[in-house]
């Protein structure tokens, strides 16, 4: 039951260009979603959240934007920068009752020079 | 500030051996984490403990697997014995409280059996 999907294992993007990772999830009942950044033989680290009560939160470089409707979220890289080259994990919860977070499959994001 | 500690970073072992693997979380952060990352799939939560009690065990096969938290610092992870399946990345992470959003994690146990 995989409660939360990144559909594209890799994704292969030019410097400089905009990045566009996606994520589904089917609980309705999740309405908080984060995104982690992932490198090679470290611990994930937290990139960007987004509640349900809004559909677009900014940080720098990186904005996540919510379709609740849809149940879809993407996480906007722009520019793109070579440092950027990770997994992304796309997280969901629900805020009630301290539920456990839910990630998904990841996407493998490489930025090319 | 230091990080989520966890060691050791690797481990190889036979099929029916023993593992255990430690983490020590960020100082002062009451809740702690155990992921499994199966190679090709997101972090799976097996275990979190709220200081030393723990909150939500749902997904940890009791037959073999095992953790605890003492005085509601550190905290060790065992699998006994262990299966080919079990070959995974082992995450410990931590956050202020339960409920609270941003969890740190470590660097991973990643674990082989053979």
């Amino acid at each position: 039951d995989q409660q939360v999907k990144q559909n594209s294992p890799s994704l292969s993007v030019q410097e400089g260009r905009i990045s566009i990772l996606n994520c589904d999830y089917t609980n309705s009942m999740f309405d908080y979603f984060l995104w982690y950044k992932k490198y090679p033989a470290e611990g994930p680290t937290f990139l960007i959240s987004i509640s349900s009560i809004k559909d677009k939160n900014e940080d720098g470089r990186f904005t996540v934007f919510l379709n609740k409707s849809a149940k879809h979220l993407s996480l906007h890289i722009v520019p793109s920068q070579p440092g950027d080259s990770a997994v992304y994990f796309c997280a969901a919860r629900r805020i009630q009752g301290a539920q456990k977070l839910v990630f998904g499959q990841g996407t493998r994001l490489t930025i090319n020079p | 500030e230091a990080g989520v500690a966890q060691s050791p970073r690797y481990k190889i072992i036979e099929k029916r051996q023993s593992v255990a693997f430690w983490c020590n979380p960020i100082s002062g952060h009451a809740t702690l984490y155990w992921y499994q990352q199966i190679l090709g799939q997101g972090p799976k939560l097996l275990i979190q403990f709220q200081n030393n009690g723990v909150v939500d065990d749902s997904q940890l096969p009791k037959d073999r697997f095992s953790a605890e938290r003492l005085k509601g610092v550190d905290s060790t992870l065992k699998i006994q014995p262990a299966k080919l399946e079990d070959s995974a990345v082992y995450l410990c992470a931590s956050s202020l409280r339960s409920g609270y959003n941003e969890q740190f994690f470590g660097p991973g146990t990643r674990l082989t059996v053979l």
